[in-house]
């Protein structure tokens, strides 16, 4: 099992340019998210689905849009990049709790990210 | 909704010797507690974690935390440290039901001595 995949690994983007964070995950899991890591804020969290079709917003969802089309993928999309977003962000996936919760998450090897 | 302190930003401590890493939580339901740990320039990777059962958890290299729900804390403990433990920990919370919203600290830094 590759476990939880990222693409690419670094990106330099200028303020207005918009791309996509690319997360895979071969594990069948139904819960993926989407966090940013900063210096002395811990990860916050992004964006999150618990299924194919199912996303919904997290902490600090501005300035990112997210689909699920299927079980195994969860792009990140940046709409308009600005300096705020230079950050290394991380993609995770974890099973479902049948009390509709998230247990142990399992992280990728992270995007760093510099916008200009 | 829940909430995660981690009041120690960074920990000096010197190989061999014990360290105990804070994190208190604020949560108005029950919750699912973990530790990660962040190796540099690496993702993070679950250290133990408290689902239900024995407040005593323990990780296979020998890291321990203990659940307390009176005082809403989940501290991690080591009685003796290796230069190999020198990473960041966060403590993470996740309500039972019906949420999937996992908050995270803002970490430790374990710095770890010769």
């Amino acid at each position: 099992n590759a476990g939880v995949t990222q693409t690419p690994k670094f990106q330099v983007l200028k303020t207005g340019q918009s791309m996509t964070l690319q997360c895979a995950q071969d594990m069948n899991h139904e819960y993926m998210s989407w966090y940013r890591q900063d210096p002395g804020m811990g990860l916050r969290l992004i964006h999150y689905s618990v299924g194919a079709g199912i996303t919904d917003q997290g902490e600090v969802p501005n300035g990112y849009n997210v689909s699920r089309s299927t079980t195994e993928d969860f792009p990140l999309r940046l709409l308009s990049a600005a300096p705020s977003q230079t950050s290394v962000y991380f993609c995770a996936s974890s099973y479902r709790t049948s009390g509709r919760s998230a247990d142990t998450q399992y992280f990728g090897p992270g995007t760093r990210l510099t916008v200009l | 909704a829940q909430s995660v302190t981690q009041l120690d930003s960074q920990v000096p401590v010197f190989e061999e010797a014990p360290v105990e890493l804070r994190c208190n939580y604020s949560s108005s339901v029950s919750v699912y507690l973990f530790w990660y740990v962040q190796y540099p320039n690496q993702g993070l990777q679950l250290l133990l974690k408290y689902l239900s059962g024995s407040t005593l958890v323990e990780s296979i290299n020998g890291f321990e935390a203990e659940f307390n729900k009176s005082q809403t804390s989940f501290h991690l403990r080591k009685p003796s440290v290796h230069i190999s433990d020198t990473a960041e920990y966060f403590c993470a919370v996740i309500g039972r039901w019906g949420t999937y919203k996992y908050i995270f600290g803002t970490g430790t830094r374990l710095k770890v001595l010769a």
